[in-house]
């Protein structure tokens, strides 16, 4: 069956370092992943989207990496501060056997940032 | 508009009535997402509206639970004899094609008491 994991679901990490999360899918062959946050009380806010073909996008403090062979997707936070403690969420679209593709979610990695 | 807007934004029902939660995506977005998260849970998919395209209803847990789109507008997400484990936060998010980002609204917190 199609499955998405995200490393852990929570990740404690020391201000200014870099917080590194990761998505690992298994039976998709996904064109593109997408990476959200979610802050408590709210609905995800889009971050960055990496296409099959891409091998890194960047974006300010933000990297993702996409990793087809390893079905997997590095999420960094360079130079991290208290105020990107949230849940950052995977997402990528899975054939759902209706006809379409519909934009599938992991379960989350909630990251404290110590200051 | 803005953004994705839901209302209400809190659902306070009691066990076996029906509630009716309302979508309104942001204009010229072409798909249309429905969304549960159970409290400390993940986003589970419901159901996905793409243009004029038949829904994908595959997520719909039970078939006490409908929606309905009107066009590339309004969307309504219909839940009947609600029962007790479909307290959660609704979400809705709708994006410009299918491979572009999504945009989420507040969601709509349900307690089925």
């Amino acid at each position: 069956s199609q499955k998405i994991e995200q490393n852990s679901e929570a990740l404690n990490i020391q201000e200014g370092k870099t917080a590194t999360l990761t998505c690992n899918y298994t039976n998709y062959s996904p064109a593109y992943l997408q990476w959200y946050r979610q802050d408590p009380g709210r609905g995800p806010v889009f971050l960055l989207l990496i296409r099959e073909n891409e091998k890194e996008k960047r974006k300010e403090r933000l990297k993702v990496t996409f990793d087809t062979t390893l079905k997997q997707s590095l999420f960094h936070i360079t130079a991290s501060q208290p105020a990107d403690s949230a849940t950052y969420l995977c997402a990528l679209p899975a054939y759902s056997g209706a006809g379409s593709y519909q934009l599938t979610f992991g379960k989350g990695t909630k990251l404290s940032v110590i200051p | 508009g803005a953004g994705v807007s839901q209302s209400p934004s809190n659902k306070v029902t009691e066990k076996g009535k029906d509630v009716e939660l309302r979508c309104d995506p942001i204009s010229g977005h072409t798909a249309l997402y429905w969304y549960r998260q159970r409290l400390g849970q993940g986003l589970e998919f419901l159901i996905y509206f793409q243009g004029n395209s038949a829904p994908d209803k595959s997520g719909l847990p039970s078939d006490r639970f409908s929606a309905e789109r009107t066009g590339e507008s309004v969307s309504t997400l219909t839940i009947q004899r609600t029962q007790q484990e479909d307290s959660a936060v609704y979400l809705c998010a709708s994006s410009l094609y299918t491979n572009t980002e999504a945009f989420f609204g507040q969601g709509t917190r349900l307690t089925v008491v």
